[in-house]
Order: structure tokens, then C-alpha cells, then sequence
């Protein structure tokens, strides 16, 4: 699987928009991008994933750029409850379904 | 409904001392892994599984075992249990493309 590279943190102002990048210079065609986050002290929980377009669903938005080798995920209005450790992972699909997190980027988000 | 479902949710246990973590899933997942994750860092996978009676090592898997007898069930065990084996203990399974679903966790000292 691709190697990742987030920021280690990022602030946002409540109610504007975080925008959240992710370098993945390496990944391969049949890779996935990923983005999980973690509230302090629960599991992760995924938030959306795509391959080549653009994504969005009730969480979050996931531009790709158009050569793959970065991403960024969009939270459109950020809330104080988004304040968390995001994880972008890139990872193929295959029968060893494993999923390789990094060390992500801690979100805060100010009021 | 109640997704991944991990107990207990708090253990001590003495070095030397062994035990088993349960974990289980009612959404028919067939594959189910077990993270830990230590202060400050990332998940590091330990052992996964891709269906009943079929297990795998990841990342980190010395001093656990696992089995899978059952599509529901995926517990880990802890033979001898270990002060570096201090840690926060994630369990998640998938089907498909979907992503994982995370249980809460099981907070873990040895000493």
C-alpha cells in the first residue's frame, strides 16, 4: 500500500470550512483513498473513500486531483464535535482487506 | 442492530497472567481485525481474519493469538500477558468495499 503524508495539525474556525490534504505521490492505479477519524478515546470511524472523482456524502467531500497523487478531504462546516485525528490511508482491494494507519493530522476546531 | 461490540471495556491484568478479548459483530461481516493503538500514536494492526477459520498476522502479532470459528466472533488472546502489552485495543470488520466499523475498545494495563 502507498505511503501517506499528512500535516501533523491543522486549526479551523468554527462553522468555516476544513480542508484537510493528504500526499500520495506513490499510489498505484487500483488504490483506494481513504479518510478515517478518530475522536479521542473512541474507535475511528470511516468517513468516505474514493478512487478517481470526487466524492461526497453526509460527512465530508474527497477531491482527488486529477494525477492522484494527492487528496483532500473537505468538512464543509466544521463544528468544536469535528475535533479529532483524521487518517488518509491508500490501500488496494484485495482478499487481505488490511488497513495500515499513520500517525494522521489532529483537527482542532476553535469556537 | 448493535455493529461491533468488544468487551470488557476496562481489564488489569498482572504480567504473567492471561486473557482474552472478545469481539463480535451481527452485520455479517467477513472480515474482522484487531488494532492496538498506544499513546500518541497510530492503530497498528495485529492479527486479522477474512472469513471463518481463516486468520492471518499483521503488524505486531507476537503475544497474541487469535482463531475465528464463527463469521460473529473474533477473540484475542493474551497468553502471558505483558507490560509492553499496555494499550488500547481496537477490533473492526468490513464487507466489500465498505468501510471498517470500529468497536469502542478495550483499555488494557498490565503490570
Amino acid at each position: 500500500d502507498a505511503k501517506t503524508t499528512q500535516p501533523p495539525s491543522m486549526d479551523c474556525a468554527e462553522g468555516r470550512a476544513a480542508n484537510l490534504p493528504c500526499n500520495h505521490s506513490t499510489i498505484s492505479g487500483n488504490e483506494y483513498v481513504y479518510w478515517y477519524r478518530q475522536i479521542h478515546s473512541q474507535g475511528p470511524q470511516y468517513i468516505i473513500h474514493g478512487l478517481k472523482n470526487n466524492e461526497t456524502n453526509e460527512m465530508a467531500s474527497l477531491i482527488i486531483t486529477e494525477d492522484r497523487k494527492s487528496s483532500t478531504l473537505i468538512l464543509p462546516h466544521a463544528t468544536l464535535r469535528d475535533t479529532a485525528v483524521y487518517y488518509c490511508i491508500v490501500r488496494v482491494e484485495g482478499a487481505t482487506n488490511k488497513l495500515i494507519f499513520g500517525t494522521g493530522t489532529l483537527l482542532a476546531v476553535q469556537p | 442492530n448493535a455493529g461491533v461490540t468488544q468487551t470488557p471495556k476496562f481489564q488489569v491484568l498482572k504480567t504473567g497472567q492471561s486473557m482474552t478479548l472478545q469481539c463480535a459483530q451481527d452485520m455479517n461481516h467477513e472480515y474482522m481485525s484487531w488494532y492496538r493503538q498506544d499513546p500518541g500514536m497510530g492503530l497498528r494492526l495485529i492479527h486479522y481474519s477474512v472469513g471463518a477459520g481463516i486468520t492471518d498476522q499483521g503488524e505486531v502479532p507476537n503475544g497474541y493469538n487469535v482463531s475465528r470459528s464463527t463469521t460473529e466472533d473474533f477473540p484475542l488472546r493474551l497468553l502471558s500477558a505483558a507490560p509492553s502489552q499496555t494499550s488500547v485495543y481496537f477490533c473492526a470488520s468490513r464487507q466489500g468495499l465498505r468501510g471498517y466499523t470500529f468497536g469502542s475498545g478495550t483499555r488494557l494495563t498490565v503490570v
